[in-house]
């Protein structure tokens, strides 16, 4: 019940192109749905994330889409640019619990 | 730069040795966090405090693992005896104290452990 399911594992995706990463729960005590960027050799860092209130939410390029009756939540990067090449995680949250995706690992081709 | 130091950032250690990792959290954060992550997988939680209270441990914490954080300020995580299993990215995260803030983790780059 703890888990966070994430697909696919790895993304290639053309430079303009649109990039969408899936991920489901099983724990509906989770209030908080992050998602963290990671470049190789540093440490995640947070995206954009949301509250299973909204069903939407958009910073930029990155739109969260959430269905909480699914239990289930996406990110959608729009216009992705080689530099958006990285591992994306999703997280899942309440209280002090985080719990963690596997990745995804997003290659923009130039 | 997110604010949080981790110290150091690569470690290259024999079976059998104990490490310790330094992490300095955002100054006003009062929550943080110790998460392992190996090649390919996202991070895994390891432990928490708030303040210099440690409020929770998961079963991944062998009795080999030990984390303080005298002051409420910094922490350190220790591995004794270390073994091959143990290699991977350590990571520390901190969080804030309000309701909001607490949901937000921010991560330091991590110490990577080599267990040769």
């Amino acid at each position: 019940q703890q888990q966070v399911k994430q697909s696919p594992q790895s993304l290639i995706v053309q430079k303009g192109g649109i990039s969408i990463i899936n991920c489901a729960y099983e724990n509906t005590a989770f209030d908080y749905f992050p998602w963290y960027q990671q470049f190789p050799g540093k440490g995640p860092a947070l995206l954009i994330a949301i509250r299973p209130d909204v069903s939407e939410k958009k910073e930029g390029r990155f739109t969260i889409s959430f269905n909480k009756s699914a239990k289930q939540f996406s990110l959608h990067i729009m216009d992705s640019q080689p530099g958006d090449s990285a591992t994306y995680f999703c997280a899942a949250t309440y209280g002090q619990n985080f719990v963690f995706g596997p990745g995804t690992r997003l290659s923009v081709l130039p | 730069d997110t604010g949080v130091s981790q110290d150091p950032r690569h470690k290259i250690t024999k079976r059998g040795q104990n490490v310790t990792f330094r992490c300095d959290p955002i100054s006003e954060h009062n929550r943080l966090y110790w998460y392992r992550q190996t090649l390919g997988q996202g991070p895994e939680f390891l432990t928490y405090f708030q303040n210099e209270a440690q409020l929770e441990k998961s079963r991944l914490l062998s009795d080999r693992f030990s984390a303080e954080r005298p002051k409420g300020s910094f922490s350190t995580l220790e591995i004794q005896r270390t073994e091959q299993g143990d290699s991977a990215m350590y990571l520390c995260a901190s969080s804030g104290r309000d309701s909001l803030a607490k949901n937000i983790q921010y991560f330091g780059a991590g110490t990577r452990l080599s267990v040769l």
